[in-house]
């Protein structure tokens, strides 16, 4: 069965640092691509980073980077020069291709998510 | 990025009455829409998948008599939660995919409903 974890309820962080947030994930399917969102208290789903299952190289976009350890199941997003605005909850998710383990293509699974709370 | 809009954003119905949420794609035809259940500081739940013209298949522990879906058209789907309760109260939100779409691709999601019974 597919399952997605986040263990860290809550992090914080002071203004300008680095932080990680941790994502392990268990499937026995060769495909599969993972997500990070993140959710602020208004409530919407903002996209943040992709990396798939096949990808050689870690995702990056911008501040965000994804430390993508294929053989250790885990989807780490860091996130540089942590900034007041970045204070929100974080959502790792999977999403399958078709039919692989039952599940529908464009379904995503999520983790259960950290709130991150950025201090000046 | 592809556009979803979904409505009302907030609402406060009383008990034993039925809320509508609607979701709409406003510049792509969104051949399959998700609809998700997020209780405070929770993870989002699935709770069915709508293919255009065709029924919605529904998660296991999601009553299809109370949470009525129907995604009739390539733009719309909605929501009907039936007879609602306070224990239905959460924020409900819905993605949408467009046919074709590669693994890559991120969902788009509406800005989600929050409902209160009362």
């Amino acid at each position: 069965a597919q399952k997605i974890t986040q263990t860290q309820p809550g992090m914080f962080v002071q203004e300008k640092e680095a932080v990680t947030l941790d994502c392990t994930y268990d499937t026995s399917d060769p495909s599969y691509g993972l997500f990070w969102y993140k959710q602020p208290s208004s409530g919407e789903m903002i996209f943040l980073i992709y990396q798939g299952s096949y990808d050689q190289q870690n995702a990056t976009e911008g501040r965000y980077s994804l430390n993508f350890q294929k053989a250790r199941k885990s989807a780490n997003l860091v996130i540089s020069a942590s900034q007041l605005g970045d204070s929100a909850m974080y959502f790792c998710a999977m999403k399958f291709p078709h039919n692989a383990g039952g599940t529908s293509y464009g379904k995503l699974t999520f983790g259960q998510g950290t709130i991150l709370t950025v201090h000046p | 990025g592809a556009v979803v809009s979904q409505h009302p954003s907030w609402v406060i119905c009383k008990s034993g009455t039925s809320v509508k949420i609607e979701c709409r794609s406003l510049d792509f035809q969104a051949t399959t829409m998700f609809w998700y259940r997020q209780f405070p500081k929770q993870s989002l739940m699935l709770m069915a998948t709508s293919n255009e013209g065709s029924k919605a298949t529904y998660e296991q522990g999601v009553e299809k008599d109370k949470f009525l879906i129907n995604h009739a058209s390539l733009t719309l789907s909605t929501l009907t939660v039936t007879s609602a309760h306070p224990e239905d109260s959460s924020f409900y939100i819905c993605s949408a995919r467009e046919g074709g779409q590669s693994m890559n691709t991120e969902a788009f999601f509406g800005q989600g409903t929050r409902l209160t019974v009362v």
